[in-house]
């Protein structure tokens, strides 16, 4: 069984579009994330969610909305597309482990490749 | 200034030797810190975790955290060309923030 699972894995798409990407997970997990890594190779966070609450929401353009139905679901909706969208979008989920101190490692689902034409 | 600090690479090494893997982080009150491996194409998987100054070994994997410097390190013994991938490190400050901060990733080549 896969932990970590997104939909779609490619996503073409023309500018302006719409588009969302859906992420569930099955380790019971309380933490969900999603991360964009671009060209080069470089993983940033977008959003973080705990327990379906947002904890993190980094300088993304508010065309990018994310909502989490349950702790299981992260889903991505993004508006208005545009070229510097394109990148690799990678949902992960951790164990809350209390805050502070040791923290637990996320698990990463296997991406999903948006480009934008 | 970048927070989680990585070489680029390629790291070029042949087979059987020691690849050695370098990160820097910029917040001192980081407490937890990762490596993982990406192969090209795919997902980032963790290869090892270290909380605690020193050196942390599992199997061919050698973890070292120096807090003072601020320094992490990734040794492999024993390289096999299957090794070959990107290995990025991440950190986590003890804010309460629930997000890993990755580097960049050192793209490691293991010549056969």
């Amino acid at each position: 069984d896969t932990a970590v699972s997104q939909t779609p894995k490619y996503l073409v798409t023309q500018m302006g579009n719409d588009k969302s990407i859906k992420c569930e997970q099955n380790l019971g997990h309380d933490t969900m994330y999603w991360y964009k890594q671009d060209s080069k190779k470089f993983l940033k966070i977008m959003f973080s969610y705990n327990n379906k609450e947002l904890i993190i929401n980094e300088t993304v353009p508010n065309r990018f909305s994310p909502k989490s139905p349950d702790k299981a679901h992260l889903n991505l909706h993004i508006n208005s597309l545009e070229l510097g969208d394109s990148a690799v979008y990678f949902c992960a989920s951790s164990q809350d482990a209390g805050g502070g101190g040791a923290y637990t490692e996320a698990f990463f689902g296997q991406g999903t490749r948006l480009t934008v034409v | 200034q970048k927070e989680v600090e990585q070489n680029s690479g390629p790291l070029s090494v042949p087979e059987g030797a020691i690849a050695s893997l370098n990160c820097t982080y910029s917040d001192r009150g980081s407490q937890s810190f990762f490596w993982y491996r990406q192969y090209s194409g795919k997902s980032p998987e963790l290869i090892m975790f270290i909380y605690s100054n020193g050196d942390k070994e599992d199997g061919r994997f050698t973890a070292q955290l120096n807090k003072a410097s601020q320094y992490v390190s990734l040794l492999i013994r024993d390289s096999q060309p299957s090794d070959s991938a990107t290995y990025l490190c991440a950190v986590n400050a003890d804010t309460g923030r629930r997000a890993l901060t990755f580097g960049s990733g050192t793209r490691l080549q293991v010549q056969p």
